[in-house]
């Protein structure tokens, strides 16, 4: 079964530094998205992503974070300058249509 | 903005023992749907709901979702130790997925 892939699977970088996050969607998906959940809390909706631009973004979103679907196959979220506070477990999720999104296994960033 | 609360934070069953969450939301909802997050995992769709005073199963799970699409329901009948985990409910709103804080099953050794 398809599934969405992500890498690395633990980042760990210093405050300040700048942190690429991978993700290989399914292939014929259209939509893609990344949350962030820090350590035992809720899901959070960052962007989401359509034909080649971002569709919606949340309040999170700040102008330290950027993505990118540089090759027909990769989606990245790139954090410019990261903070203590980024430390979180980041997933990307596709979907073809319809309202099932799968989400890929995460990357672990913790920040120091 | 739209918020969906969900409750209970925890809920702590012997093996057997049923469980249900919640989720409300003070505005209508065109969609509620569930996800279940196992322990270091990432959330998995179960399901969808769109209509009003819909009811699905699932096995042993059961949604509903309310007459005025305000609240949603999952029971899960005679838990087992693979049903461990968070079950998050989440609306779809646009391009986003807005979430609840999540139900933890916890199965009492």
């Amino acid at each position: 079964e398809p599934e969405v892939t992500q890498t690395p699977s633990h980042q760990v970088t210093q405050m300040g530094q700048e942190v690429i996050l991978r993700c290989v969607p399914i292939s014929n998906h259209l939509y893609f998205y990344w949350y962030r959940q820090i350590l035992g809390q809720k899901v959070e909706f960052l962007v989401s992503f359509y034909n080649n631009e971002i569709s919606e973004k949340s309040e999170i979103f700040d102008d330290q974070f950027s993505v990118e679907r540089p090759d027909g196959s990769n989606f990245t979220l790139k954090i410019r300058s990261t903070k203590l506070e980024d430390s979180a477990m980041y997933f990307c999720a596709s979907i073809l249509d319809g309202h099932e999104q799968y989400f890929g296994p995460g990357t672990r960033l913790t920040v120091t | 903005g739209q918020q969906v609360m969900q409750i209970p934070q925890y809920q702590h069953v012997q093996e057997g023992e049923d469980f249900t969450t919640y989720c409300n939301s003070s505005t209508t909802l065109s969609n509620i749907q569930w996800y279940k997050q196992r322990p270091g995992g990432h959330p998995v769709f179960l399901i969808q709901l769109v209509k009003s005073g819909e009811v699905k199963k699932q096995k042993r799970l059961t949604f509903q979702f309310g007459e005025a699409k305000k609240n949603s329901s999952l029971h899960i009948t005679a838990t087992q130790t693979t049903d461990v985990g968070t079950y998050f409910c989440a609306h779809r709103l646009n391009y986003q997925l807005i979430w609840g804080a999540g139900t933890k099953l916890i199965i009492k050794p």
